[in-house]
């Protein structure tokens, strides 16, 4: 089975600091992506990645980065965290075909 | 890609087929119906997928009607663990051709 795991699954921070959200699958998977949930907004993808260093914007870039060195890891960057990035997010992956996605079990991130 | 409309809520008797409905009709030729699940707190799940053939796989049947203008996705007997939101998803499968999740069901598995 495709294992996409997300490092933290509860983090807490402070507006302004610098927060790393990491993602690894273990599947050799082309793509990668970071979406945010919030509630009655569904799914908002943010980042994704089609190789490694490469990345391109999705629906709500502002406010972070993305960095992807190696495949089967891609990290979601927030420069300076606020309180509106509180928030669950998603890490996924998918393979060449094409043919599905498979997620993470989210990071649940709350900015104070 | 095409839209999806699906009841915000539906309850379903443990053991009981709980059928979800979706109605997907600008669909086009070459956009598959997909299937995930989200229990509360965790990721979405990937459940099944389909073209224009009924498809099957050990979580659920897939339903798409002829002129694949709606689909049923169908859990034959619905445990309490099948209690999440069960989003009906259109898309072109190509690589990195985004995943679009509207607000989904809501099933509710009644002891």
């Amino acid at each position: 089975d495709v294992k996409v795991t997300q490092s933290s699954r509860y983090l807490v921070k402070r507006t302004g600091e610098k927060v790393f959200l990491e993602c690894v699958q273990d599947m050799d998977h082309e793509n990668m992506f970071w979406y945010r949930q919030d509630p009655g907004l569904g799914l908002r993808l943010i980042y994704f990645s089609y190789d490694v260093k490469m990345k391109e914007k999705g629906d709500i870039p502002e406010g972070y980065s993305v960095s992807r060195e190696k495949k089967e890891r891609f990290s979601l960057i927030l420069e300076s965290a606020s309180t509106n990035q509180t928030s669950m997010y998603l890490c996924a992956s998918e393979g060449e075909s094409g043919n599905t996605i498979y997620f993470g079990e989210g990071s649940w991130l709350t900015v104070v | 890609d095409a839209k999806t409309t699906q009841p915000p809520s539906m309850d379903c008797a443990e053991g009981r087929a709980a059928n979800l409905p979706c109605n997907h009709s600008t669909i086009s030729g070459n956009e598959y119906v997909y299937w995930y699940r989200q229990i509360h707190s965790q990721g979405p799940q990937y459940i099944i997928h389909g073209l224009k053939n009924n498809e099957t796989n050990e979580m659920a049947s897939l339903i798409i009607t002829e002129d694949r203008k709606s689909s049923t996705l169908i859990l034959p007997h619905a445990t309490l663990r099948d209690t999440a939101v069960y989003y009906c998803i259109v898309r072109v499968v190509d690589t990195g051709n985004q995943f679009y999740f509207g607000t989904g069901t809501s099933l509710t598995v009644i002891p």
